[in-house]
């Protein structure tokens, strides 16, 4: 089974510039989340899809991110403008989610962001 | 809020035992365990439900107290390919959503 595919892997950009993340995830998983790792510290929630619809956005800085999941598979992440302080690695999960509870997430290997 | 994570760190010995706790302020669902090598994505190690049950994985364990919102990771006889960091993550709210912890960077000497 395929993993959680993301691209690129690296990218590095001046303060003010944009740019973008791709995430594909595991075919038929449901649920889509982007996560945010600063060097040091956990994953935290930017924002999180059922399908092609989004279920928390609470985190996600919406003056300068941005993220769409069209037809309920691949994501793409925008940054515009990029900051210094959004240096970090953003990672793609999805997982299968029932009313039950959630299941696991499989994450990919993660785009690191450094903004010079 | 995000959960608290202790110890920071903790350095054993091959075949040593240790134990990572996870603490919560809110009422949780449940608790997952991932650990991260450097460099690498978090890889998913075990979901606990509320209900006090406690799971297992190998020589990795682990028990969640749902009156405390508490989980601790327990890693017996624990061996070199242990080491990396260790997050909990606990999901709470109406989307359910998971909020990672700080970590425990767990370092194996031979």
């Amino acid at each position: 089974e395929a993993g959680v595919a993301q691209s690129p892997r690296y990218k590095i950009i001046e303060k003010r510039q944009s740019v973008a993340f791709w995430c594909n995830p595991i075919s038929g998983h449901a649920t889509l989340y982007w996560y945010q790792q600063i060097l040091g510290q956990g994953p935290k929630l930017l924002i999180q899809f059922q399908n092609n619809g989004v279920v928390d956005d609470s985190q996600l800085p919406k003056d300068r991110f941005s993220a769409e999941r069209l037809k309920g598979v691949d994501s793409t992440l925008k940054i515009q403008p990029a900051k210094l302080e959004d240096s970090a690695v953003y990672l793609c999960a999805s997982s299968l989610v029932t009313l039950a509870g959630a299941k696991e997430q499989f994450f990919g290997p993660g785009t690191r962001l450094t903004v010079l | 809020q995000q959960p608290v994570q202790s110890p920071q760190a903790v350095i054993l010995r091959e075949g040593e035992d240790a134990v990572i706790n996870c603490s919560s302020s809110k009422a949780l669902y449940s608790v997952h365990w991932y650990r991260q090598k450097h460099g690498e994505a978090p890889v998913f190690l075990m979901i606990l439900l509320k209900g006090g049950e406690q799971k297992g994985h190998e020589k990795i364990s682990a028990s969640f107290n749902e009156k405390k919102q508490q989980s601790s990771l327990y890693l017996t006889a624990s061996q070199l390919s242990y080491s990396g960091t260790y997050f909990c993550g606990t999901e709470s709210g109406s989307a359910r959503q998971l909020t990672f912890g700080s970590g425990t960077q767990l370092t194996v000497l031979p």
